[in-house]
């Protein structure tokens, strides 16, 4: 069973184009959440997905940053204009349905806005 | 101040020493995660707890909920155990994923 796939793992952007990040749960895995961590600081809630449906966006920036889990395929992460302060590694975590604690992280996309 | 607390912030050990990791929280919690980040940045979840005393290996976790404390310990430390040891509380009554998470302890682990 593989575990939570991201790619790309690194990725370099310039200064207002889009970013695309990927995340491919773990098998049977309904629920994905979506994690920023910034230089020098910790991890921080972005969002959390099941299938078609945000059910928690409270950390998303209000603007430039969208994210879905569509029925078929992995869940993007999507930032548009991209800007230096985005710099940063993107966690995406995923947990079976019914096992609400559990948690299995992705290697992570490290972003770079020059 | 933030809702969730390390100490230390950072820590140097001899290989085979004990050591502790101390996590302290000041919000209702669910649940509570222990994750590691190596070097090269990717995590590990090592233990999810709600109450009580989990041991796997040389990692033992243990939490008290009426003190809003939680400690990761390490026996017998080797060099390998040198990451980042991140500690995250699910705050009751917030969405499952929405997890707070410590600044982190950085533990190198000298042979």
């Amino acid at each position: 069973n593989a575990g939570v796939m991201q790619n790309p793992r690194h990725l370099v952007r310039r200064r207002g184009q889009e970013a695309r990040l990927r995340c491919s749960p773990m098998k049977g895995h309904s629920h994905v959440y979506w994690y920023r961590q910034l230089p020098e600081e910790g991890l921080k809630f972005m969002v959390y997905l099941q299938k078609e449906n945000i059910i928690d966006e409270s950390g998303m920036p209000k603007e430039r940053f969208s994210a879905e889990f569509p029925k078929e395929g992995p869940s993007i992460l999507r930032i548009q204009q991209v800007v230096r302060g985005d710099s940063a590694a993107y966690f995406c975590a995923s947990s079976p349905l019914g096992q609400k604690y559990e948690q299995y992280f992705g290697p992570g996309t490290r972003l770079t806005v020059t | 101040k933030n809702e969730v607390e390390q100490s230390p912030q950072n820590l140097t050990a001899q290989e085979g020493e004990f050591i502790t990791i101390n996590c302290s929280y000041s919000v209702g919690i669910s649940a509570l995660h222990w994750l590691q980040q190596h070097p090269g940045g990717g995590i590990v979840s090592l233990f999810m707890l709600s109450s009580g005393k989990k041991k796997h290996g040389r990692l033992i976790a243990t939490i008290n909920i009426q003190e809003k404390h939680s400690s990761l310990h390490i026996t017998a430390s080797h060099p390998r155990d040198s990451a980042v040891y991140i500690c995250a509380v699910m705050n009751y009554g917030g969405s499952q994923g929405n997890l707070i998470f410590g600044k982190g302890t950085k533990l190198s682990v000298k042979p």
